[in-house]
């Protein structure tokens, strides 16, 4: 098992660009969750999925977009990349939500100028 | 709302010495409570959970964490330590569904663990 994948592992984008972060899972995992690290602040959710066609958002979604056609992939759309999106973006998978643990992606490190 | 609280940005222990990461939680209901770590450039790992049951929880590598529902703690300890432990510590809290947060994984700020010969 690849557990779970992201790329790219480096971007950097100009103000007001798009792009989409990639993430996938192979554990046949039901929750996908995004989240920024930021320094001092911890992990923060930025959107997730309890399956395939169902997503929410969580504390900071604003400027991003999330679908999820199928069970392994949850792209993040970045739709107008502001410098206050420079950050560490780490993708999770769970069996579920409640007691289940998550497996983190190993990130992607964006830049933003 | 649902929240973490990790009071100390690090913690610095000699080798040998048993070490505590701090962590203090809010939520609604009773909580599904996780400690995860994270290496340099690296993605968060996985260590321990309480769920349910005995207080006392072992996970991997050694670590061990206590829940106190009295003080709304989940500290994390470790008998010994190493100097490889060194890493950036995590807790989160997760609420039961049925009380709205079930869906929400909340972490804290992180604690650097810095361990030294």
């Amino acid at each position: 098992n690849a557990g779970v994948t992201q790329t790219p592992k480096f971007q950097v984008l100009k103000t007001g660009q798009s792009m989409t972060l990639q993430c996938a899972q192979d554990m046949n995992h039901e929750y996908m969750s995004w989240y920024r690290q930021d320094p001092g602040m911890g992990l923060r959710l930025i959107h997730y999925s309890v399956g395939a066609g169902i997503t929410d958002q969580g504390e900071v979604p604003n400027g991003y977009n999330v679908s999820r056609s199928t069970t392994e992939d949850f792209p993040l759309r970045l739709l107008s990349a502001a410098p206050s999106q420079t950050s560490v973006y780490f993708c999770a998978s769970s069996y579920s939500s409640g007691g289940y643990e998550q497996y983190f992606g190993p990130g992607t490190r964006l830049t933003v100028t | 709302a649902q929240s973490v609280a990790q009071p100390e940005d690090q913690v610095n222990v000699a080798e040998g010495n048993p070490l505590t990461v701090k962590c203090t939680y809010s939520v609604s209901g009773n909580p599904y409570l996780f400690w995860y770590v994270q290496y340099p450039n690296r993605g968060l790992q996985f260590l321990l959970k309480y769920i349910t049951g005995d207080n006392l929880v072992k996970g991997s590598y050694g670590f061990e964490a206590e829940f106190n529902k009295s003080q709304t703690s989940f500290h994390l300890k470790k008998p010994s330590a190493l100097v490889s432990d060194s890493a950036l510590y995590f807790c989160a809290v997760r609420g039961y569904i049925l009380t709205g947060g079930g869906n929400k994984l909340t972490f804290g700020t992180g604690t650097q663990l810095k361990v030294e010969l």
